[in-house]
């Protein structure tokens, strides 16, 4: 159960696009197709923004989209907006009933 | 809407014990699978436990393994964490989550706070 890798900081202008990755094994992020996503503004809950590797829930902003390539999944993050600012998770079934999340990435709106 | 509203937390010595209590909410709560996930202070997520909608199996992280009990009551709608064996590592707002249905964690309690410290 060893965690996901994150960059630790992120950052993009106004309107431009940012992208986080998050690199596991192929006994996590590689095997499954269950990789998600989860924004955190300071003092507040995590929230769910992508769900098995691609999908929105309903109400997140189709400015966020994910991706996974082999053992890497990313978040892009689209024509960023102030209250993009957050820190950033992602999330990955590791097998058995388990699961593992990455250190985390605080992105910052220039 | 859905609600998740933990309880139970606060200050407990290094070896002590601690019981955290999720009442659910705003969803058919016998339907879902629930997770309990912590953050330590200034730290990142991590997930800790993990028990079937019908609760007669659970999973949990290596770190607690042994220390923690997931349970849950469907005729409370409530999820339990018994924390035992109490750690200074084991000091973080624990949250209770519920499963997406697509092993996603979709929605979240606000937390509570766990302490362990003499």
């Amino acid at each position: 159960q060893s965690a996901l890798t994150q960059p630790p900081s992120a950052s993009g202008s106004p309107g431009q696009s940012a992208t986080i990755s998050c690199t596991g094994t192929s006994s996590d992020v590689g095997g499954y197709n269950y990789v998600s996503w989860y924004q955190q503004h300071p003092g507040k809950a995590p929230k769910l923004m992508i769900y098995e590797v691609t999908k929105r829930p309903s109400g997140v902003p189709d400015r966020f989209s994910g991706s996974k390539s082999g053992n890497t999944a990313s978040l892009t993050v689209s024509g960023l907006q102030a209250e993009d600012e957050a820190d950033y998770y992602c999330s990955s079934y590791a097998g058995n009933n388990t699961w593992v999340f990455g250190g985390g990435t605080k992105l910052t709106v220039l | 809407q859905v609600q998740l509203v933990e309880s139970g937390g606060g200050v407990v010595q290094p070896g002590g014990s601690l019981r955290l209590s999720c009442a659910a909410s705003g969803f058919t709560f016998s339907s879902y699978h629930m997770h309990w996930v912590r953050q330590a202070p200034g730290k990142g997520l991590e997930w800790v436990a993990f028990i079937l909608f019908y609760g007669s199996h659970e999973y949990y992280a290596d770190s607690v393994k042994g220390r923690f009990t997931i349970s849950r009551d469907s005729s409370k709608d409530t999820v339990y964490l018994q924390m035992n064996s109490l750690r200074p590592e084991d000091t973080a707002i624990y949250y209770c989550v519920k499963d997406s249905g697509a092993w996603a964690f979709d929605q979240w309690g606000q937390g509570t706070l766990v302490t362990v410290s003499s």
